[in-house]
């Protein structure tokens, strides 16, 4: 069984279109989070949920807006695409927003813009 | 930015152990150390972590210097499938605290 489960794995797409990431927990977690990393492998948060409510909104264009339809649930759609949001992109849950609890995280999303 | 300091990378051999060192000279005292890493084109997984004293699981075991100030993850004995790039990560023990992830070290592991 998967923990943490993305959809698509791989999103090659035209620099303007408009697309979404899913992202499902079925860990039974309060707390949901997107993570991005770039070319240059840094790994930096984007937004966390915590029971459908946001919580951490870091400095990401507001093209980027997730959805959080339920807890187990956390989407992430993205307007007007750019070459600069090429990237792979992860989405992790934990049990809160505790700094102990473990961050479980899925395979990731591939992204290409071209 | 990220508040712990690692090499860049390591190699090591098969089956010797690893210790993978990080530096965290202005941890506070509630912060907790965690361990992640990331398996080639795989999300990072957790590793493990502490606060004070060293904590052992089945993955690696992690000892804590005595003023917290720096800590090294041990691997017992490395395989082929610990290559990966270990992250060292600060948690401040707040609602809202994020895992901020430096530039991690890569491990090598040698046949």
């Amino acid at each position: 069984d998967t923990a943490v489960s993305q959809t698509p794995k791989y999103l090659v797409t035209q620099m303007g279109n408009d697309k979404s990431i899913k992202c499902e927990q079925n860990l039974g977690h309060d707390t949901m989070y997107w993570y991005k990393q770039d070319s240059k492998k840094f790994l930096k948060i984007m937004f966390s949920y915590n029971n459908k409510e946001l919580i951490i909104n870091e400095t990401v264009p507001n093209r980027f807006s997730p959805k959080s339809p339920d807890k187990a649930h956390l989407n992430l759609h993205i307007n007007s695409l750019e070459l600069g949001d090429s990237a792979v992109y992860f989405c992790a849950s934990s049990q809160d927003q505790s700094s102990k609890e473990t961050q479980y995280f899925g395979p990731g999303t591939r992204l290409l813009v071209l | 930015d990220a508040k712990t300091t690692q090499p860049n990378s390591m190699e090591s051999n098969e089956e010797e152990p690893v210790h993978l060192p990080c530096n965290h000279s202005t941890i506070s005292g509630t912060d907790y150390i965690h361990w992640y890493r990331q398996l080639p084109s795989q999300g990072p997984e957790y590793v493990i972590h502490g606060l004070t004293s060293n904590v052992n699981n089945r993955m690696a075991s992690l000892a804590i210097a005595e003023d917290r100030k720096s800590s090294t993850l041990i691997l017992h004995r490395a395989t082929l499938r610990d290559a990966a790039v270990y992250y060292c990560i600060l948690r401040a023990l707040l609602r809202d605290d994020k895992i901020i992830f430096g530039k991690g070290t890569r491990l090598h592991i040698l046949p």
